[in-house]
């Protein structure tokens, strides 16, 4: 079985900086499928950025990038310029992209990231 | 328009009530799914459906019955409501459950059960 560990409960930032999310995970499977979502106080659950494991170079969105490292099978997020809007909680999952796994997606614990203005 | 919706948004009933959460997608995706997020936010799936057949579940009580009347549509049915229950449920949907497509949220459904 796949897990996913966001050893971060909480992380902070000042506005304009940047800041680096830690996740890691541990699975047996080759091929497989790395996201981070939102989750701000409005609890709405939003997709921040993907990674396909076969791909070597790492996702970016606008101000979101990842670092994935699959030998080590670490997934961190960084957010630059972070924004008073960024404040959320994160959570880091992994679907396995086996015919068998049909959409799972194993959450890790979530990390909550405040930012200081 | 909402992409997935969720109705009611907060839920408080007695222990021991029967009680339905309903999920609506107008994106014509395929799969659906609820999950349950507990007190200290950790998410777990519940359920899948693709194309109103059942494809997961994931050892849930069987006081939980969800039901696909199409495939926009997934309820979730819980019975004989215990205090454990109380948590944030979600419905999801992606375009199908073959591939890692993007799951979209809906915007969840707090139970509270007294």
């Amino acid at each position: 079985a796949q897990t996913v560990t966001q050893s971060q409960p909480e992380m902070s930032v000042q506005e304009a900086e940047t800041v680096t999310l830690s996740c890691t995970y541990d699975t047996s499977e080759s091929d497989y499928y790395l996201f981070w979502y939102k989750q701000p106080p409005s609890r709405q659950m939003i997709l921040v950025i993907r990674q396909e494991a076969y791909k070597q170079q790492n996702a970016t969105e606008n101000r979101f990038s990842v670092n994935f490292q699959k030998a080590a099978k670490s997934f961190s997020l960084k957010i630059s310029d972070s924004q008073l809007g960024d404040a959320a909680m994160y959570f880091c999952a992994f679907h396995n992209a086996g015919g068998t796994s049909y959409g799972k997606l194993t959450f890790g614990q979530g990390t909550i990231l405040t930012v200081h203005p | 328009d909402t992409a997935v919706s969720q109705t009611p948004k907060y839920l408080v009933t007695q222990m021991g009530n029967d009680k339905s959460i309903k999920c609506e997608q107008n994106l014509g995706h395929d799969t659906m799914y609820w999950y349950k997020q507990d007190s200290k936010k950790f998410l777990k799936i519940m359920f899948s459906y693709n194309n109103k057949e059942l494809i997961i579940n994931e050892t849930v009580p069987n006081r939980f019955s969800p039901k696909s009347p199409d495939k926009a549509h997934l309820n979730l049915h819980i019975n004989s409501l215990e205090l454990g229950d109380s948590a944030v449920y979600f419905c999801a949907s992606s375009p199908n459950s073959r591939e890692a497509d993007t799951q979209y949220f809906g915007p969840g459904t707090r139970l509270t059960v007294l």
